[in-house]
């Protein structure tokens, strides 16, 4: 059963703050993305990446940048963090291929004060 | 740009009622259909898919959906209803024109089963 950990599951950050969020995938998988849950919004992508140091805006990648340095690492970066980044943050991989089924790791709630 | 709409925010339905979830797409292409359950406390996960073919899907826990490409829809159906199928449902396209670019979610459905 493909696993995909995102290495917290609360953080709490200050304004200004340089924040990372790790995901790590266990299958192998090509492709990874980062996403970003709110009430009333659903889930609005802000990055993906299909390959090892390629990496793809989403729709809402202002305030973020991503690193890709190996295969099964996938990290999201808040430059300076702000109040409006508040919001759960949730990791995605899947296989080689156009829509493959996305698999979720257990999400980040992120609460920047 | 493609772009989801789910018709309900919040469901309330009582046991063995029926369900069906709205869900309609903007995309000028041929596409690629989910739906995804969150499970209060868990991570969401895929209910169904549709690619090609029938275009009547069947997933799991009982729940099919229905692509109905002159209408843009894709609803969500499950003829009796559980407690246990209390959960927030998306809706989700991507295109199939190529690459691996994501899927584009509705706003999901907040679902709740009373006993």
């Amino acid at each position: 059963d493909v696993k995909v950990t995102q290495s917290s599951r609360y953080l709490v950050k200050r304004t200004g703050e340089k924040v990372f969020l790790e995901c790590v995938q266990d299958m192998d998988h090509e492709n990874m993305f980062w996403y970003r849950q709110d009430p009333g919004l659903g889930l609005r992508l802000i990055y993906f990446s299909y390959d090892v140091k390629m990496k793809e805006k989403g729709d809402i990648p202002e305030g973020y940048s991503v690193s890709r340095e190996k295969k099964e690492r996938f990290s999201l970066i808040l430059e300076s963090a702000s109040t409006n980044q508040t919001s759960m943050y949730l990791c995605a991989s899947s296989p080689e291929g156009y829509n493959s089924p996305l698999h979720f790791g257990n999400g980040t709630r992120l609460t920047v004060t | 740009a493609q772009s989801v709409s789910q018709h309900n925010h919040h469901v309330i339905l009582s046991e063995a009622a029926s369900l069906e979830l709205g869900c309609n797409y903007s995309y000028g292409g041929t596409v690629n259909l989910f739906w995804y359950v969150q499970y209060p406390g868990q991570h969401l996960q895929l209910l169904l898919k549709y690619f090609s073919g029938d275009p009547l899907v069947k997933g799991i826990k009982g729940f099919e959906a229905e692509f109905i490409k002159s209408k843009f829809s894709f609803n969500l159906r499950k003829p009796s209803v559980q407690w246990s199928d209390t959960a927030e449902y998306f809706c989700a396209v991507g295109s199939s024109g190529g690459g691996a670019d994501g899927l584009t979610f509705g706003k999901g459905t907040h679902l709740i089963i009373q006993p």
